[in-house]
């Protein structure tokens, strides 16, 4: 079946240490990718993309995501993590024919501790 | 410029009561998406407008959930019958281009009680 996974539910990371939260997707061609973030009580803001080139790809914030076609993957790292950072985050995928919708991860909740 | 705007921002409604949300997306976005979220859990979708197509409604959950769209411009999520499982934020996104980078409201905060 055609799936969203976000392995980790929640993850907690020290203000200043590095971070990846992991994403993989089972679609058979390759598809549009996206992370987004949630702040609590806000919409969902647009991190980063992913269409095609180079398969890694710079965001707002600080934040990269890079594409692995051989594992399914579209992995959301930054290296220094600041307490701002403290939200949801989902990954989505628009598989890019038959169907007009993203789909979505189930979001990974990111706690940032002095 | 404007973003994608969405009112009320919150809605406590009875049960068996209906609700009409709307979502004002971004001037010149032909794409147009409803989804909703559940405490804890990722977005479902819902429904998609695109210009003067027919609508995606494939995410509907039931006859209860309708919704319209006027031109490439404002959008109405209808609830009818309202439940206690409808409780939920829901979110509009409207895009440029289909399966482009979606822009999201801010979402209403439905509860039913």
């Amino acid at each position: 079946a055609q799936s969203v996974t976000q392995p980790d539910i929640h993850i907690t990371v020290s203000e200043g240490a590095s971070l990846e939260l992991r994403c993989n997707y089972s679609y058979g061609a390759t598809p549009y990718l996206f992370w987004y973030v949630q702040s609590p009580g806000q919409g969902l803001q647009l991190l980063l993309k992913y269409f095609s080139g180079d398969t890694l790809v710079q965001g707002i914030k600080g934040f990269e995501a890079e594409f692995k076609r051989s594992q399914s993957s579209f992995n959301l790292r930054k290296p220094s993590v600041h307490w701002s950072d403290a939200a949801e985050y989902f990954c989505a995928v628009a598989p890019g024919t038959g169907a007009n919708n993203l789909f979505f991860g189930t979001g990974t909740r990111l706690t940032v501790i002095p | 410029g404007a973003g994608v705007s969405q009112s009320p921002s919150n809605k406590v409604t009875e049960k068996g009561k209906d609700v009409e949300l709307r979502c004002d997306p971004i001037s010149g976005h032909t794409a147009l998406y409803w989804y909703r979220q559940r405490l804890g859990q990722g977005l479902e979708f819902l429904i998609y407008f695109q210009g003067n197509s027919a609508p995606d409604k494939s995410g509907l959950p039931s006859d209860r959930f309708s919704a319209e769209r006027t031109g490439e411009s404002v959008s109405t999520l209808t609830i009818q019958r309202t439940q206690q499982e409808d409780s939920a934020v829901y979110l509009c996104a409207s895009s440029l281009i289909p399966n482009y980078e979606q822009y999201f409201g801010p979402g209403t905060r439905l509860t039913v009680t």
